[in-house]
C-alpha cells in the first residue's frame, strides 16, 4: 500500500486560509469516508484534527475543516494563527483493514 | 481523563528486539481498538498495526508483518508493541494510540495517543 501524496510545504500569513491536499486512491480516500488529518509539533505527540472526512473533535477550533472530492481529501486552516504551524498529516482507511498515512506537510505560518 | 502512557526510552543493538508498553487510563480498555505509529527522524508518520483490545485480533502492516508483534494485557489496561530484528533504519519514535469506536462502529481514527518511546538502534 503506497503512502498518501501531500504536498511538503504550504504556507500563509496570520489571518489567511490555506488548503493542504491529501492524493490516494479508490482503495482508500476515494473508497471510503474515513480520512482523518493530524497536527503534529515536534517533539510532542500527533494531535487529532479531524476524523471521518470532515468531523472536528471537541476542543478543536472551528477554523479548522475537512472535506473530500473523489481521491483527494483537503483541510482547510482559516484565519491563520502562528500556533498552526506544523506538521499536518492525513491518514485513510485503505482496503483489508490497514491504514494508510500522507507523506506530511509542512504548514509555515509568514 | 482518558491517558495512555508508554514505556521508557531505549537503546537496542542490530538484531535484538524491543518490546514497548502502553498503558491506558480513564476509559474501559476493552472497548477500543489501539493503533500503533512510528516516526522516523525526518520521516513521516507510518502506521504499524492494530488491536482489538477486546478480543485479541490484531492486523499489522505488510512492511512489519513477519517482525512486529502485537498483544494486550486487559488485567493490566496496556498493550504491547515488539519489534524484532532491529535495524539501524527502525531508529524512531513509536506512538500508541487508541482508535474511537463506538455502537460497533471503527472510526479509523486515533483520538488519543500515548507520549511516544523513542528506540536508537546501534
Amino acid at each position: 500500500q503506497s503512502a498518501l501524496t501531500q504536498p511538503p510545504s504550504a504556507s500563509g500569513s496570520p489571518g489567511q486560509s490555506v488548503t493542504i491536499s491529501c492524493t490516494g486512491t479508490s482503495s482508500d480516500v476515494g473508497g471510503y469516508n474515513y480520512v482523518s488529518w493530524y497536527q503534529h509539533h515536534p517533539g510532542k505527540a500527533p494531535k487529532l484534527m479531524i476524523s471521518e472526512v470532515n468531523k472536528r473533535p471537541s476542543g478543536v477550533p472551528d477554523r479548522f475543516s475537512g472535506s473530500k472530492s473523489g481521491n483527494t481529501a483537503s483541510l482547510t486552516v482559516s484565519g491563520l494563527q502562528a500556533e498552526d504551524e506544523a506538521d499536518y498529516y492525513c491518514s485513510s482507511y485503505a482496503v483489508s483493514n490497514i491504514v494508510v498515512f500522507g507523506g506530511g506537510t509542512k504548514l509555515t505560518v509568514l | 481523563q482518558v491517558q495512555l502512557v508508554q514505556s521508557g526510552a531505549e537503546v537496542k543493538q542490530p538484531g535484538a528486539s524491543v518490546k514497548i508498553s502502553c498503558k491506558a487510563s480513564g476509559y474501559t480498555f476493552t472497548g477500543y481498538f489501539m493503533q500503533w505509529v512510528r516516526q522516523a527522524p525526518g520521516q513521516s508518520l507510518e502506521w504499524m498495526g492494530w488491536i482489538n483490545a477486546g478480543n485479541d485480533i490484531t492486523e499489522n502492516s505488510e512492511k512489519f508483518q513477519d517482525r512486529v508483534t502485537i498483544t494486550r494485557d486487559t488485567s493490566a489496561s496496556a498493550t504491547y508493541m515488539e519489534l524484532s530484528g532491529l535495524t539501524s533504519e527502525d531508529t524512531a519514535v513509536y506512538y500508541c494510540a487508541r482508535e474511537w469506536y463506538s455502537s460497533g462502529r471503527r472510526a479509523w481514527n486515533m483520538d488519543v495517543w500515548g507520549q511516544g518511546t523513542t528506540v536508537i538502534v546501534s
